[in-house]
């Protein structure tokens, strides 16, 4: 089983829709979990961190973490074509493990 | 002032050469990792270093030899190059909690 695991994309949604983006996590310890966002060409960058259970707002972006389901997931509302992307979970138990991304393309 | 810095950007070299990819972070961080991103988009841990000292070294060939002369450098040389080798190789830093990350060395053996 793979440390970090993301829905298989390419995730497709239209303009002004919600996206959203699942991951699943083997390591029961882990505290820290993040989404990063990687447009084509340049680095990871994180746009959420989420620590303890329930949801975590920022504008347009929701996380949530289920820890007794080892899951976290990314909600963006109202899509836009900025925020085509791959989009990286990623786990800190005791350093970054990333799972594989998911693709999101938004379609004006 | 660029926090987690890299250096080349891009690098062709032919097979069997040696190479060497610098890192610099300005942040304070005592972690600092390097990943290796292939054509699929996944980042793979290679190596954790804090404070100089080595923590993960996942299952890398060992023609891959970081070296940390301080804790704000982080340092990948690779011996005998290999096709498979071809990647972006990512630098990144954290203080416990979130990494950030250099621009990437696009590596390309050829």
């Amino acid at each position: 089983q793979k440390e970090v695991e993301q829905n298989s994309g390419p995730l497709s949604v239209p303009e002004g829709a919600i996206a959203s983006l699942n991951c699943t996590y083997s390591d029961r310890v882990s505290q820290s979990f993040f989404w990063y966002r990687q447009y084509s060409g340049k680095s990871p960058e994180l746009i959420m961190s989420i620590y303890s259970n329930g949801d975590k707002e920022d504008g347009r972006f929701t996380a949530q973490l289920n820890k007794a389901s080892q899951y976290v997931s990314l909600l963006i509302r109202d899509s836009q074509p900025s925020d085509s992307a791959t989009y990286l979970c990623a786990v800190n138990p005791h350093d970054m493990r990333f799972g594989a991304g998911t693709r999101l393309t938004v379609k004006p | 002032d660029t926090a987690v810095s890299q250096t080349p950007k891009y690098l062709v070299t032919q097979m069997g050469n040696d190479k060497s990819i610098k890192c610099e972070q300005n942040l304070g961080h005592d972690t600092m990792y390097w990943y290796k991103q292939d054509s699929k988009k996944f980042l793979k841990i290679m190596f954790s270093y804090n404070n100089k000292e080595l923590i993960i070294n996942e299952t890398v060939p060992n023609r891959f030899s970081p070296k940390s002369p301080d804790k704000a450098h982080l340092n990948l040389h690779i011996n005998s190059l290999e096709l498979g080798d071809s990647a972006v190789y990512f630098c990144a830093s954290s203080q416990g909690e979130s990494a950030f990350f250099g621009q990437g060395t696009r590596l390309t053996v050829v």
